[in-house]
């Protein structure tokens, strides 16, 4: 199975930026997709295909990479992003998801 | 609106099985493939299995042997069966869309059961 590995938690100040990372032990294209999930919640699609914003996210979300190499970034942090962010790869079956990063605001 | 909601048991026993079921509105399940996703509490995700929009179904190799995925397109459910339960199968079971180019990417969410295995 394809794994992914996140840093397990990032804490950062709002108004900065923080990138995430996930990479994934081998190569899995463009399809890496990213989700925002807060307790008690569903997972909520963020980027989709390394790069693409999903409907109704906000411009400060963005995404990046290729291959086995991708960063979740968000530019800037706000209050409200406090949550565990998950990626997930759709080219090698079965489907994987990272452990997720915990963000935590200062 | 799309909306997808999951029903089902929140107690099995051991070793019995679990049946869950996921109703849809807002889409038809022959345009769209469906999977099941599930969360151990304070874990990460797992991905479980498909329903694809042509009836024809995948599943995780660590579950094959135990999960069956199944739908009603008349009903507008999709069901999940998977037998021989022990307690690390406790957690919170979500069906998922996946996105209208089916690349596997999920954009809409129901908001999960949590099923309990526990004598």
């Amino acid at each position: 199975d394809t794994v992914l590995t996140q840093s397990p938690a990032l804490a950062v100040s709002p108004g900065e930026r923080v990138s995430i990372s996930c990479r994934a032990s081998e190569g899995v294209n463009s399809y890496m997709h990213w989700y925002q999930q807060k307790p008690g919640q569903q997972p909520k699609l963020l980027i989709y295909k390394a790069s693409n914003l999903a409907s109704g996210v906000p411009a400060r979300f963005s995404g990046s990479g290729s291959g086995t190499d991708f960063t979740l970034t968000i530019d800037p942090v706000e209050a409200d992003d406090t949550a565990t962010y998950f990626c997930q790869q759709s080219w090698n079956d079965p489907y994987t998801f990272g452990a997720g990063t915990k963000l935590e605001l200062k | 609106q799309v909306q997808l909601k999951e029903s089902g048991p929140g107690l099995v026993q051991p070793s019995q099985t679990l049946s869950l079921t996921c109703t849809v509105s807002g889409f038809s399940l022959t345009s769209y493939n469906v999977h099941w996703v599930r969360q151990p509490p304070g874990k990460g995700l797992e991905w479980m299995g498909r329903m694809r929009y042509n009836g024809d179904t995948s599943y995780n190799s660590a579950l094959k042997s135990r999960l069956s995925i199944s739908r009603d397109t008349s009903k507008n459910q999709v069901f999940l069966k998977m037998n021989s339960l022990q307690t690390d199968d406790t957690g919170t079971y979500y069906c998922t869309r996946d996105g209208l180019l089916r690349r596997g990417y999920f954009d809409y969410w129901g908001q999960g059961v949590m099923v309990t295995v526990s004598s």
